[in-house]
């Protein structure tokens, strides 16, 4: 089993929806936590970043993390056309190395 | 907007060229990685350094080596490119401190034919 299970969808939506993105995770020592995008033939670009369990927003994206589930998640708000990419989630605990899930792709219909 | 550059973005290469895949990064970041990913798939980590002469094989097994002989250069080497060599390998970085995101690169696209 995984350290880090990401549905790989893809996920489609129409422009507009509120979008729901999932990762749950086995080890409970991860502490710090991070959502990247992912567009067509470019590097991962680092979306959200967040430590411990709580919210947090930045525009039309928000992080959740929860702990006790050990289930992170990310919602867009208002999704854009512009927003079709593949969305990775990524956790470690402090000093080791970063643990990727495998990532979903989403895509937003005009 | 993170600082890190990968060269060439695409190359095309016969079987049993050596090549090295160019890494650099602007922001001092002692930590430096090289991922493989195939198209629509996963991240592996082949390579990575802790910084100057430190070098780590990461989890996936990897033909190609790496040397760190300058903080803001992180080569990655194949001595005799294969077909199976075919992906698209990724540079990042990362500063001090445990808690430190990684910054990546645009990637390069090797096709081996």
């Amino acid at each position: 089993q995984k350290e880090v299970e990401q549905d790989p969808g893809p996920l489609s939506v129409p422009e507009g929806a509120i979008v729901s993105l999932n990762c749950t995770y086995s080890n409970s020592a991860f502490q710090y936590f991070m959502w990247y995008r992912q567009y067509s033939r470019k590097g991962p670009e680092l979306l959200m970043y967040t430590y411990s369990s709580g919210n947090k927003e930045d525009g039309r994206f928000t992080a959740q993390v929860d702990k006790s589930s050990k289930y992170i998640s990310l919602f867009i708000r208002d999704s854009q056309p512009s927003d079709s990419a593949t969305y990775l989630c990524a956790m470690y605990n402090a000093g080791n190395m970063l643990t990727f899930g495998g990532g979903t792709r989403l895509m937003v219909k005009p | 907007e993170a600082d890190i550059y990968q060269t060439p973005r695409y190359l095309v290469i016969g079987t049993g060229k050596k090549i090295t895949l160019e890494c650099s990064q602007t922001m001092g970041h002692d930590k430096m990685y090289w991922y493989q990913q195939d198209p629509g798939m996963e991240l592996h980590l082949i390579h990575y350094s802790y910084g100057v002469n430190s070098t780590e094989k990461g989890d996936l097994s990897s033909e190609s080596t790496v040397s760190r002989i300058r903080t803001e250069h992180f080569p990655l080497t194949l001595e005799s490119a294969r077909p199976s060599h075919t992906s698209q390998y990724l540079c990042a970085s990362s500063g001090k401190g445990g808690d430190s995101p990684l910054h990546f690169g645009n990637g390069t696209r090797l096709t081996v034919t």
